[in-house]
């Protein structure tokens, strides 16, 4: 069965970098992108960008542009996303998930709380 | 760069009753719209995709209807784990506010 098990929650301090992990298993990883969404707490969900796991191609959220930057590791099928420069309106969950039907998300990974304070 | 406008922002319902929810789209999307039910701690869960197709697993009680702009959302007949937020996504990359479907 399709799993997407993420790394833990972390704090970081404003102006820090995170880098979240997304391990998949149950698949050719390299047959699927990997996508990233947020949700700031009490709030709605944020697409951040794409990957593409067979050849790196990655679409990010023209907002995010600069600040994040999404990798794979094909080897361990590993999907991870940095967010550099962080604000504190970068708290939130952040999601890592793979489509089933053509760009819409049914497998999701736990998701990975990440708290920006000083 | 596509709006979805999820109205109304909270429904309360009683079990047993039929909820539509709506999502409105800034312009066409065709039938490119998905439908997610989220509860708290817990991530989206597919429900519907294409505009009226169920996702794997999805009770029948489920239907999502419309194309072009408009779009509807309908559980046939509330069951006690319905009430959630429920969410319409433009796929890829646009998702609506958000509609809360609470327990009346």
């Amino acid at each position: 069965q399709v799993q997407l098990v993420q790394s833990g929650a972390e704090v970081k301090k404003p102006g820090a970098s995170v880098k979240v992990s997304c391990k998949a298993s149950g698949y050719t990883f390299t047959s699927y992108g990997i996508s990233w969404v947020r949700q700031a707490p009490g709030q709605g969900l944020e697409w951040m960008g794409w990957i593409s796991a067979y050849n790196g191609n990655t679409n990010y959220a023209q907002k995010l542009q600069g600040r994040v930057t999404m990798t794979t590791d094909t080897s361990t099928s590993t999907a991870y996303m940095e967010l550099r420069s962080l604000r504190s309106d970068d708290t939130a969950v952040y999601y890592c998930a793979r489509e089933k039907y053509g760009d819409y998300f049914y497998y999701w990974g736990q998701g990975t709380l990440v708290t920006v304070s000083s | 760069e596509i709006v979805l406008t999820q109205s109304p922002a909270t429904l309360s319902l009683s079990p047993g009753e039929r909820a539509t929810l709506s999502c409105r789209a800034s312009q066409s999307v065709s039938s490119y719209l998905a439908w997610y039910q989220q509860k708290p701690g817990q991530a989206p869960r597919l429900l519907i995709y294409d505009a009226s197709n169920r996702a794997t697993g999805i009770p029948a009680r489920f239907s999502g209807s419309g194309s072009g702009t408009d779009f509807t959302l309908t559980i046939s007949s509330l069951e006690p784990e319905d009430f959630a937020v429920y969410y319409c996504q433009q796929r890829p990359n646009t998702f609506g506010q958000g509609t809360k479907l609470e327990i009346k």
